[in-house]
């Protein structure tokens, strides 16, 4: 079982519509979870951070965090063509904060 | 300010060359991490510094994979006798502070990767 899942999609969604984007993980441990967006040929770029259960809003994006069930979720409203990108998600290890595990990502297609 | 940077961009490399990749954090930033990640794939963790010592070098696929940060900012990447499966994207990330204490970490800034390709 790797660390931490997503599905690879393609998600592919109209413009105006909302995407959303699911990540578990498998370290019941886990303090700290983050989603960055990585464009094709591009180095991946922090959208939102989250450390504690429930929503975390940051304009048009929400984080969404569910500890008991080692869920992380990311929702961004009025999708643009402009977030059409690869959405990783990526959380730290109990036994080493230090170490990071990132999932393999989920395509987003947003179409106009 | 700056971002953090990284060089060169792009290496080719025949096999059983060695290569060293070179990470510039941002200014202050005392962890620095290093990252491989293939096409399609998500980074995978290789080493983290907390300022110039190496804490965790757990990530690190095999001893022709050696990391440095002498001198507290700037790093180092180094593998030696390169192979085909080494070729990836190599990915440098800081953060300001130490890894706190009950898991909570800053957020890394990753730079822009070394490609590298082993012929």
């Amino acid at each position: 079982q790797k660390e931490v899942e997503q599905n690879s999609g393609p998600l592919s969604v109209p413009e105006g519509a909302i995407a959303s984007l699911n990540c578990t993980y498998s370290d019941r441990g886990s303090q700290s979870f983050f989603w960055y967006r990585q464009y094709s040929g591009k180095s991946p770029e922090l959208i939102m951070s989250i450390y504690s259960n429930g929503d975390k809003e940051d304009g048009r994006f929400t984080a969404q965090l569910n500890k008991a069930s080692q869920y992380v979720s990311l929702l961004i409203r009025d999708s643009q063509p402009s977030d059409s990108a690869t959405y990783l998600c990526a959380v730290n290890g109990r036994n080493n904060f230090n170490k990071f595990y990132f999932g393999s990502g989920t395509k987003l297609n947003v179409k106009p | 300010g700056a971002g953090v940077s990284q060089s060169p961009r792009y290496k080719v490399a025949k096999r059983g060359q060695d290569v060293a990749l070179r990470c510039d954090p941002i200014s202050g930033h005392v962890s620095l991490f290093w990252y491989q990640q293939a096409l399609g794939q998500g980074p995978e963790f290789l080493t983290y510094f907390q300022n110039e010592a190496q804490l965790d070098k757990s990530g690190l696929p095999s001893d022709r994979f050696f990391a440095e940060r002498p001198e507290g900012s700037v790093s180092t990447l180094k593998i030696q006798r390169t192979q085909q499966e080494d070729s990836a994207v190599y990915l440098c990330a800081s953060s300001l502070g130490p890894i706190l204490s009950g898991g909570v970490v800053d957020t890394q800034y990753f730079g822009p990767g070394t490609r590298l390709t082993v012929l």
